[in-house]
């Protein structure tokens, strides 16, 4: 049964430029979330995507938008890159209405993104 | 403004001996609780959960603890293991407006062999 999986798992990219993150949920799961880890911080919401369509979003500007796909998977967008969105890029993913095991979220390895 | 507070960034434990990390939350909505492992260069590791409708939830040498009135929860490891090594992350959410978690600054566990 695979996870979560996440690529690219490294890259480096200057400031301005644009990124394309991309995720593939845990098989059965329908619902993806991505949330960006700063060094030292915790977890922050981005935003959720369930049936194609953002459904939750955090504190982050337009830059960061996102696509799901028929097949679950998804894409996390920022444009114009600033030094601050270096960071690792988690996605998550769960089913939407889960089981007496609730809404937990399960994590892919990340992306490592450093703007320079 | 921080709605997750880990408030001990490192903890040292001797192995076999008892890991207490603890976690507080401001926001009295949230009603669900994860617990995350996190080693360097991967992705964090559900541990163990708990739902607001009860106070103590069990998985092999996990425990969490939950005390609504104090916003309070903690993640008890027994025995502790040199592998339990790691960052702990505590994470909460309001399930009535969907699973956007909010994670805490996480502790440093060192259990020491």
């Amino acid at each position: 049964d695979a996870g979560v999986t996440q690529s690219p798992t490294h890259l480096i990219k200057t400031r301005g430029q644009q990124v394309t993150l991309r995720c593939s949920p845990k098989s059965g799961h329908d619902t993806v979330s991505w949330y960006q880890q700063a060094l030292g911080q915790g977890p922050q919401f981005i935003f959720q995507y369930y049936e194609e369509e953002e459904r939750q979003r955090g504190n982050f500007p337009d830059r960061f938008s996102g696509h799901q796909f028929p097949n679950y998977s998804s894409e996390l967008n920022v444009n114009a890159l600033l030094l601050g969105d270096s960071a690792l890029y988690l996605c998550a993913s769960s089913l939407r209405g889960g089981p007496d095991s609730g809404n937990t979220i399960y994590f892919g390895e990340g992306s490592w993104l450093t703007v320079v | 403004d921080q709605q997750v507070k880990q408030n001990s960034p490192s903890l040292s434990v001797q192995e076999g001996r008892i890991s207490i990390l603890n976690c507080d939350y401001t926001n009295s909505m949230f009603d669900y609780f994860l617990w995350y492992k996190k080693y360097p260069a991967e992705g964090p590791t559900f541990l163990i959960s708990i739902s607001s409708i009860k106070d103590k939830n069990e998985d092999g040498r996990f425990t969490v603890f939950l005390n609504k009135s104090a916003k309070h929860l903690s993640l008890h490891i027994v025995p502790s293991q040199p592998g339990d090594s790691a960052v702990y992350f505590c994470a909460a959410s309001e399930t009535n407006t969907g699973n956007q978690f909010y994670f805490g600054t996480g502790t440093s566990l060192t259990v020491i062999p």
